[in-house]
């Protein structure tokens, strides 16, 4: 089975700061991966699939790259809205597996 | 617009069934191009995938849930359904039912969720 990890596990970001959060598989899963953003007491929301393929009515500062083993989602302009705890998902095959997340937080 | 919704009771005790169902509206579960499933979340945890369902029937179970987990689709009640047995308080979660699309696995439609709680 597939497993992913998150880094870093908790950022802390002002408002207009660049964001760069890592996710990483245990083994090759080509561009199959997404990311989520969830915010407390609601469900996850679809930012990103196939590594790079932005979910429609996403905003262009969201962007994700790589392949193989490791991705990265990049929040080019914090936001306000954009505090929250992100997620990647292995896409793959199943079982389907989450990292473990990334809260990004108001420093 | 798709809308799912879970339905189950809040309060479960240890070693019965938790059950719960999802009812879809605005798109039929009847298409070969989509998958249903659950998604869980203990409170403060990750997410945790449970399992999916395609319209026909195939199932996939997280392998270490594979024993007590059960997934149904009831196409003539636009619905499907979640069985786990023998559950303990570690199975205490908020559950989401989700659609997820065939081609990609990812998951495009989520419902609001629903905390089951497992006590005595």
């Amino acid at each position: 089975d597939i497993q992913m990890t998150q880094s870093p596990s908790s950022v802390s970001a002002s408002v207009g700061d660049r964001v760069t959060i890592t996710c990483r598989a245990s083994q090759g899963i080509s561009s199959w991966l997404a990311w989520y953003q969830q915010k407390p007491g609601k469900a996850p929301k679809l930012l990103i699939y196939s590594a790079s393929s932005l979910q429609s009515g996403v905003p262009s500062r969201f962007s994700g790259s790589g392949s193989g083993t490791d991705f990265t989602l990049t929040i080019s302009s914090l936001q306000p809205e954009d505090f929250a705890t992100y997620y990647c998902q292995q896409a793959n095959s199943f079982p389907l597996a989450f990292g473990p997340g990334t809260k990004v937080d108001i420093k | 617009q798709l809308q799912l919704q879970e339905s189950g009771p809040g309060l479960v005790k240890p070693s019965e069934t938790l059950s719960l169902t999802c009812t879809v509206s605005g798109g039929s579960i009847s298409s070969s191009i989509y998958y249903w499933g659950w998604i869980r979340q203990p409170p403060g945890k990750r997410l945790d995938w449970v399992g999916s369902i395609s319209y026909s029937g195939s199932t996939y179970y997280n392998p270490s849930l594979n024993s007590r987990v059960t997934i149904s689709v009831d196409t003539s009640k636009n619905q499907f359904s979640l069985k786990l047995s023998s559950v303990t308080a570690a199975d205490t979660a908020v559950y989401y039912c989700v659609r997820l699309h065939v081609a990609t696995l990812v998951h495009h439609h989520w419902g609001q969720g629903t905390l089951i709680t497992v006590s005595s």
